[in-house]
């Protein structure tokens, strides 16, 4: 059964301090891997996307990783602010061939950065 | 651009009601997707559309309809609402589905309550 499972399930950061969000995946066949933010009450955005061959991809303080191998990968927030508080999401596609594909989300991490 | 658009924001049914769930999109998208998502779970696809006039079903369609007559619309109609139905739909739309082009924008949700 395609799982994405990440970890932790919430998480409470001072402001400034860096943190890492963990995602395994057991999707097959995989074709890329996205971070999204999603605010409180609104819908998820994007923030970075990963394919096979891609180890480490940027996004301003946001860092993401993978590793195909263990179907492992992280987001890490540099230098965290108040506005990063929200859910993040990891979704992996898996292409068909033929066409079609299927996006399997994750349950998020929920962080809050506080003072 | 207003990107993708949903009304309305909030919405109380009682059971037995029906309603329906706008979402337009002002990106030219082709593909159009339907989430629901509960608390502590990731985003279950309800339905989707590949173009106007075509539809199929997603992960769990059951008690929802859906149709796509423009570009722009995909509304989502709830026939004889269920305290099971209680939770936040999202709609979102992409370019495509390979790639880069399967990054999906979503709208701002609908919190939907059935009592």
């Amino acid at each position: 059964k395609n799982q994405v499972e990440q970890s932790p399930q919430s998480l409470i950061i001072l402001e400034g301090k860096n943190c890492t969000l963990q995602c395994n995946y057991t999707v097959s066949p995989f074709s890329n891997l996205r971070w999204y933010k999603q605010d409180t009450g609104r819908g998820p955005v994007s923030l970075t996307i990963m394919t096979f061959s891609e180890n480490t991809k940027s996004n301003g303080r946001y860092t993401a990783t993978l590793d195909a191998d263990t179907k492992q990968s992280s987001l890490h927030i540099t230098a965290s602010q108040l506005s990063d508080s929200a859910s993040y999401i990891c979704v992996v596609t898996s292409d068909f061939t033929g066409g079609g594909n299927k996006l399997t989300f994750g349950t998020g991490t929920q962080l809050k950065v506080e003072l | 651009n207003a990107g993708v658009t949903q009304t309305p924001k909030f919405r109380i049914l009682k059971i037995g009601q029906s309603m329906t769930l706008q979402c337009t999109q002002d990106m030219n998208h082709n593909y159009m997707y339907w989430y629901r998502q509960d608390p502590g779970m990731g985003l279950k696809l309800i339905y989707y559309s590949v173009g106007a006039g075509i539809t199929d079903k997603g992960e769990v369609p059951n008690g929802y309809n859906v149709s796509r007559s423009t570009t722009e619309d995909f509304p989502l109609r709830l026939e004889l609402a269920a305290p099971s139905q209680t939770s936040v739909y999202f709609c979102a739309s992409s370019a495509g589905t390979s790639g880069l082009y399967n990054e999906q924008f979503f709208g701002p949700g609908t919190r939907l309550t059935v009592l």
